[in-house]
This record gives C-alpha cells, structure tokens and sequence, in this order.
C-alpha cells in the first residue's frame, strides 16, 4: 500500500470546523482513501472512505483533489469528543487486508 | 449497534505464562484481525482470519501467536510464552468484506496485557 504523509498535531477551537490534510503522492488508480480515529483509551473507529468523488457521512466530509494526490478530512463542527489521532490509510482493491497504521495527527480541541 | 467485544479488558501475567485474549467479532462478519499497539506507538497489525484460516500474518505473529475460533461466535489470540515485549494493548477487528473494495473494520475495546 502506498505511503502517506500527515502533521503529527493540530489544534481546532470546539464548534469550528477543523480540516485535517493527508498527502499521498504515490496514490494508485485502484487505492481507496480511508481515514480512521482512535480516541484515548479506545480501539481505532471508522471515519470515512473514498476514491475519487467528495464523499460526506454522518461523522465527516472526505474532499480529495482531482489529482488524488491529496485528500482532506472535514469535521464541520469539531467537539471536545472529536479530540483524536487520526489516520489516513491507503488501501489497494487488490491487497491484503489488513490496515497499516501509520502515526497519524494527534488532533486537539480546545473549549 | 453491533459492535465487537473484547475479553478481559486487562490481563496481568507473570513472564513464560501461556496467555487467551478473547473476542466477540460483529455476527454475520467474515474476516477477523488481531492488532496491537505498545504504549505510545503505532497500532500494528498481526493476523487476520477468514473461512477457519489464517489469511494474512505479520513478522510479529510468530510460533508463540496462535489464533483459533473455538465456535462459532468466539474468535482467540493465544500467547504461549509471555515476554516483556508483548506487554501492549490488543485490539481485534471484524468486517463484513461483501466486496474486496469495502473493508471497514470494526474494532474491540482492546485488551491491556501486562506481563511482568
């Protein structure tokens, strides 16, 4: 799977929107872009998944660039519950399974 | 909401002792996961089961690692001789997997293994 790139932190004030960004210049035609979060003391969650639309759930937005060589992860409204660290994970139709974690952006919420 | 459930949530052992971490994957789930994060790193994936089989493993699952899924709703990670190292949380994972593009994962609460 291919390689992607976040900040390791950022801060967003509650009830603004926080837009995290995740560059992934090695991207396939057939990898899926999925983000994932994991809030203390918790197991990973899914967040979100696409390949090349803006895709919008009930949890967040996924906005990827025409070149898909970068996407953006919107919370339009963070809460102190979104504070997370959250990853953006390659994933090819033709790989294994399993996800491949990497450090993620430790995202902070402050009241 | 289905959701899968971990046993026991932590697990003290003493070093050589053969450990059973146990999971409850979401019900009509094909494929199962076992992962894991040492505090303060990266999560890090070990095994994954699909069809009464191992489908995929990592460096890490080694003799020492089993997987089995006794019945039909159960799905366990064996340690048979405990090290410091394999002190971290364990967490495991379900998904439905109808197609090959789709692979949400859905993960357990973890379990903290503690070996000293």
């Amino acid at each position: 799977d291919a390689k992607t790139t976040q900040p390791n932190s950022m801060e967003s004030n509650e009830e603004e929107p926080v837009h995290l960004p995740c560059n992934h210049s090695t991207i396939s035609g057939t990898d899926y872009i999925h983000w994932y979060r994991q809030l203390p003391s918790q197991g990973p969650e899914y967040v979100i998944h696409g390949l090349t639309s803006n895709v919008n759930n009930r949890m967040a937005s996924l906005a990827i660039a025409e070149d898909r060589k970068s996407s953006t992860l919107i919370l339009h409204r963070a809460t102190l519950r979104d504070a997370a660290v959250y990853y953006c994970i390659l994933k090819s139709s033709g790989s294994a399974r399993q996800l491949t974690f990497g450090s993620g952006t430790q995202l902070t919420v402050l009241p | 909401e289905p959701e899968v459930t971990q046993t026991p949530s932590h697990q003290v052992t003493q070093m050589g002792q053969e450990v059973i971490l146990r999971c409850v994957p979401i019900s009509n789930h094909l494929y199962f996961y076992w992962y894991r994060q040492i505090l303060g790193q990266k999560v890090e994936f070990l095994v994954s089961f699909y069809n009464n089989e191992i489908s995929e493993k990592s460096e890490i699952f080694d003799d020492q690692f089993s997987v089995e899924r006794p019945d039909g709703s159960n799905f366990t990670l064996k340690i048979r001789s405990t090290k410091l190292e394999d002190s971290a949380m364990y967490f495991c994972a379900s998904s439905q997997d109808i197609t090959h593009y789709y692979n949400e994962q859905f993960f357990g609460p973890g379990t903290r293994l503690t070996v000293l």
